[in-house]
């Protein structure tokens, strides 16, 4: 079945950065595109980055822009998702998700991956 | 950037009722949006693309509609399992955005 597998939590003083995982199973990793999302605690979902896994075409937030990295392995078929900088703002579970083909919205979404930045 | 606004934050009805959760955009989206329903500790499930289109597997009761700037969630009869978070999602433009939320709990 359609599955995408996300690395385990991560802790990280202020300053570091993290690199978070996603592998994908029970599709053509290369025919689709990935997003990454993050939800602080008590937050709302928040949109980062796309990569299209097949050209390896990306896409940031302004938000996030020269803060975050995404990258893919096709041979691997995972997706990689890199922020640096890191801040305590920056606790949160972050996400990888598909998308949906032709569109841009998520049909499939990954458990997460919870970050937390603590001195 | 498109800001997406929800009401109301918090909707409480009793199991086999009606639920409607709205969503606004501050410009038009077209019909780009997205309906995704997360509870605790899990991650979000697509519910409704297209505005208005099920995802594959949902029930007959979610519905979407609207266009534009003004959009409607509806849950014709609560079951225990659709008490949740509600979110609705633009993708008509960069950066893609997310609404705050509405909680449907139980009364």
């Amino acid at each position: 079945q359609v599955q995408l597998v996300q690395s385990g939590a991560e802790v990280r003083k202020p300053g570091a950065s993290v690199k978070v995982s996603c592998k994908a199973s029970g599709f053509t990793f290369t025919s689709y595109a990935m997003h990454w999302v993050r939800q602080a605690p008590g937050q709302r979902l928040e949109w980062m980055a796309w990569i299209n896994a097949g050209n390896g075409n990306t896409k940031y937030s302004p938000k996030f822009q020269g803060r975050v990295t995404i990258t893919r392995d096709t041979s691997a078929s995972t997706a990689y998702m890199e922020l640096s900088g890191l801040r305590s703002e920056d606790t949160a579970v972050y996400y990888c998700a598909r998308v949906a083909p032709r569109n841009y919205y998520m049909d499939v979404w990954g458990k997460g991956t919870t970050v937390t930045v603590s001195s | 950037e498109m800001v997406m606004t929800q009401s109301p934050a918090t909707l409480s009805v009793s199991p086999g009722e009606r639920a409607t959760l709205s969503c606004r955009a501050s410009q038009s989206v077209s019909s780009n949006l997205a309906w995704y329903q997360q509870k605790p500790g899990q991650a979000p499930r697509l519910l409704i693309f297209g505005a208005s289109t099920r995802a594959t597997g949902i029930p007959a009761r979610f519905s979407g509609s609207g266009s534009g700037t003004e959009f409607t969630l509806t849950i014709s009869s609560l079951q225990s399992e659709d008490f949740a978070v509600y979110y609705c999602q633009q993708y008509n433009n960069w950066p893609l955005t997310f609404g705050q939320g509405t909680k449907v709990e139980i009364k």
